[in-house]
């Protein structure tokens, strides 16, 4: 089945470290983007990438990093400079301009 | 500044009755319209979207939404809610000549539906 993976689905973290969330999609999509979601803020783009090798910051970038190595990959990493990491991320994936995202199922970061 | 609203933080409806969940934007042209509906700790699903034509647009589960352009709203409907309606939807737009084709999103709406 064609779909959109995230893992871990669960990660704790200590605080000053780095950790990194991957994604993947067989859909073939070109375009992928990571959103954060906290509670009553709706979703916030971090970064998106509607190629392989190149990528643009969104709302939320500072304390990120992403790459876009392969078309079926975007992991994102969540650097210790980002001051309040805790929330639940989601990746996605488009095809053209008039195409829906379509989601994975999130991954949770908890900072302890 | 381009933006999507959704004014009511939760929507309470008895099983069976009408639904309705509310979104306006502020984007300037003709922009593409999305719902979604996001269960627990799950990732989002897509509704149904507004590209052109119709302004009455049905989607997955029963779902429609009415596109108002000069109310610039894109309200979600069923004409009959179930209690596994219950969940977070979110409204999002795509404004026109939009680099990357990435979505503001609503802040959401909480439907619960009783029986």
């Amino acid at each position: 089945d064609g779909g959109i993976t995230q893992s871990p689905k669960y990660l704790f973290r200590k605080e000053g470290q780095n950790v990194t969330l991957s994604c993947e999609q067989n859909l073939n999509h070109d375009a992928m983007y990571w959103y954060r979601q906290d509670p009553g803020q709706g979703l916030r783009l971090i970064y998106y990438s509607q190629i392989v090798n190149d990528f643009q910051k969104g709302d939320i970038a500072e304390g990120y990093s992403v790459s876009r190595e392969k078309k079926e990959s975007f992991p994102l990493t969540v650097t210790s400079a980002q001051k309040n990491p805790t929330a639940f991320y989601l990746c996605a994936s488009s095809m053209g301009k008039a195409g829906e995202l379509f989601f994975g199922e999130g991954s949770r970061l908890t900072v302890l | 500044a381009q933006s999507v609203a959704q004014p009511e933080d939760q929507v309470n409806v008895a099983e069976g009755n009408p639904l309705t969940v509310k979104c306006t934007y502020s984007v300037s042209g003709n922009p593409y319209l999305f719902w979604y509906v996001q269960y627990p700790n799950r990732g989002l699903q897509f509704l149904l979207k507004y590209i052109t034509g119709d302004n009455l647009v049905k989607g997955s589960y029963g779902f429609e939404a009415e596109f108002n352009k000069s109310q610039t709203s894109f309200h979600l409907k069923k004409p009959s809610a179930l209690v596994s309606d219950s969940a977070l939807y979110f409204c999002a737009v795509r404004p026109p000549y939009n680099q990357g084709g990435k979505l503001i999103f609503g802040q959401g709406t909480e439907l619960s539906v009783k029986p």
